[in-house]
C-alpha cells in the first residue's frame, strides 16, 4: 500500500527555537496534504491543508505565521513550528490522498512527538 | 454545523464481539472511514463505505446507512492487541475528512 513517510518522530526543542517536521508520500503524487495536531487522549484537530505550488489552508484559530507550511513538490510538503513555546508540545501528523481520487483512504505518516522544554 | 458522534469508550472480553457506532451530520457525503489509532502513533486504515450495507474484511467489518447518518464498525474474535481508539471521519463535499473524537476500546482477558 501506499507510504507516507514522516520525520522526525520525536523532536525536543529549546523555547524560542524552531522546528522543521517533513512529510513525504514515497510511492505516489499527493496534490494535498493535511497537518493535524492531537493532543493527549483527543482526537485529530486538522490545522492546515497543504496544496502543491500554492498556499496553504489553515483552519481558524491556527497562526499560519507561528505553523509554516511549504508544500513544493507532489511528494514533499513541510510544517515549520517557529519560536516553539511549551503549549505547542502536542503530537503532530501528516496525511496525505493519492492525487487518483479524492474519494480514496488518506494515508497517514508516523506523526511527530513535539516537546518544547 | 458538522458533527461526528461516537462512544468515548468502550469494554469487551477476549474472543468476543463489539460494535462500535459512529452517527454523522455533515456538509455533502463523500464515504465513511474508520481508522484504528493505537497510543502514541498514528493512525492506520481500517475501512472505507460509500454505499449502503455492510463491507466484510476478515474479523472487521464496516456498515453504512447513509439515510440514517449512521455507520458501526464490527469487531469479532476480539484480540488483546485490538485495545485501540477506533476513529470515525467522513468525507464531505470538498472531499476535507470530518473526524470523531475516538472511541477508546479496552480489551479485558
Amino acid at each position: 500500500g501506499a507510504v507516507v513517510s514522516q520525520h522526525p518522530s520525536r523532536v525536543i526543542c529549546k523555547s524560542g527555537t524552531s522546528v522543521k517536521i517533513e512529510c513525504r508520500s514515497l510511492d505516489f503524487q499527493a496534490t494535498t496534504m493535511f497537518w493535524y495536531r492531537q493532543f493527549p487522549k483527543q482526537s485529530l484537530m486538522l490545522m492546515a491543508t497543504s496544496n502543491e505550488g500554492s498556499k496553504a489552508t489553515y483552519e481558524q484559530g491556527v497562526e499560519k505565521d507561528k505553523f509554516l507550511i511549504n508544500h513544493a513538490s507532489l511528494t514533499l510538503s513541510t510544517l515549520t513550528v517557529t519560536s516553539a513555546h511549551p503549549e505547542d508540545s502536542s503530537f503532530y501528523i501528516c496525511s496525505a490522498r493519492d492525487v487518483a481520487g479524492a474519494d480514496t483512504e488518506a494515508f497517514f505518516g508516523q506523526g511527530t512527538r513535539l516537546t518544547v522544554v | 454545523g458538522q458533527n461526528i458522534d461516537q462512544p468515548t469508550e468502550m469494554t469487551a472480553t477476549e474472543g468476543a464481539i463489539v460494535q462500535i457506532n459512529c452517527t454523522y451530520q455533515t456538509s455533502g457525503f463523500n464515504g465513511l472511514f474508520w481508522y484504528q489509532q493505537h497510543a502514541g502513533e498514528a493512525p492506520t486504515f481500517l475501512s472505507y463505505n460509500v454505499l449502503d450495507g455492510l463491507e466484510e474484511k476478515g474479523r472487521f467489518s464496516s456498515f453504512l446507512s447513509r439515510s440514517k447518518g449512521y455507520s458501526y464498525l464490527l469487531l469479532k474474535e476480539l484480540q488483546m492487541k485490538d485495545s485501540a481508539s477506533y476513529l470515525c471521519a467522513v468525507s464531505d463535499s470538498n472531499y476535507q475528512l470530518i473526524w470523531g473524537a475516538g472511541t477508546k476500546l479496552i480489551i479485558k482477558p
